[in-house]
């Protein structure tokens, strides 16, 4: 079975510095993966996914995620956080099963990222 | 275009009560789910369907009825509240048969359920 462990439950960095959130995962088959952010009271938004091809996907607001199938990490970067991305962070992965459809997703239990002046 | 939506925003009810949960969306898509998020817990998935008048439990149904009578509607029911139930519910959905591919999930702005 898919899951999903994001390290940290809460980080903070400076506005400016570098934005790393870590997700390890676990899959039978490969994986579709995903990075989500949710600012305060609003819903899920898709950040970036990975489903095959090139390993290091680009997203929106300038983040981006490497897939490493050998250390089955999808690890979500950020050269230079800004204010606007305090927010919350889930990665999930998908158990789309080769042949199947449903696409249902096991998500991690979330980071929040906290960006100081 | 309006994507996801979700009625009510908010509401309050009292243990043993029931209401229904509406979501719907304008997307064509084929595949809908329903959550819910708990500090801490991550986003965990009720119910789900794959098309019009079928639907399926995930990780955490008891408590739960769905229905799926029409494509762009996914309802989710609450026979008999309890305070465990108590939560932020999202509605999502996946699919467009003609443009997309099942993997990515359009999410709605949550409805937050306090049940006393």
């Amino acid at each position: 079975a898919q899951s999903v462990t994001q390290l940290g439950s809460h980080v903070s960095v400076s506005e400016g510095a570098l934005v790393l959130l870590r997700c390890n995962y676990s899959s039978s088959v490969p994986p579709y993966l995903f990075w989500y952010v949710q600012y305060p009271n609003q819903g899920l938004q898709l950040l970036l996914k990975y489903t095959t091809g090139a390993t290091l996907v680009k997203g929106i607001n300038g983040f981006e995620a490497e897939f490493k199938k050998s250390e089955t990490s999808f690890h979500l970067t950020k050269p230079s956080a800004h204010m606007s991305d305090a927010a919350e962070y889930f990665c999930a992965v998908s158990d789309l099963d080769y042949g199947g459809s449903q696409g249902n997703l096991i998500f991690g239990k979330g980071t929040k990222l906290s960006v100081k002046p | 275009n309006a994507g996801v939506t979700q009625t009510p925003k908010f509401r309050v009810l009292k243990t043993g009560q029931s209401m229904t949960l509406l979501c719907a969306q304008d997307m064509n898509h084929e595949y809908m789910y329903w959550y819910r998020q708990d500090p801490g817990m991550g986003l965990r998935l009720i119910h789900y369907s794959v098309g019009e008048g079928t639907t399926a439990k995930g990780e955490v149904p008891d408590g739960y009825n769905v229905s799926r009578l029409k494509k762009q509607n996914f309802l989710l029911g609450l026979e008999s509240a309890a305070p465990s139930q108590t939560s932020v519910y999202f509605c999502a959905s996946s699919y467009n048969p003609g443009t997309g591919s099942p993997d990515t999930q359009y999410f709605g702005p949550g409805t937050r359920l306090t049940v006393l």
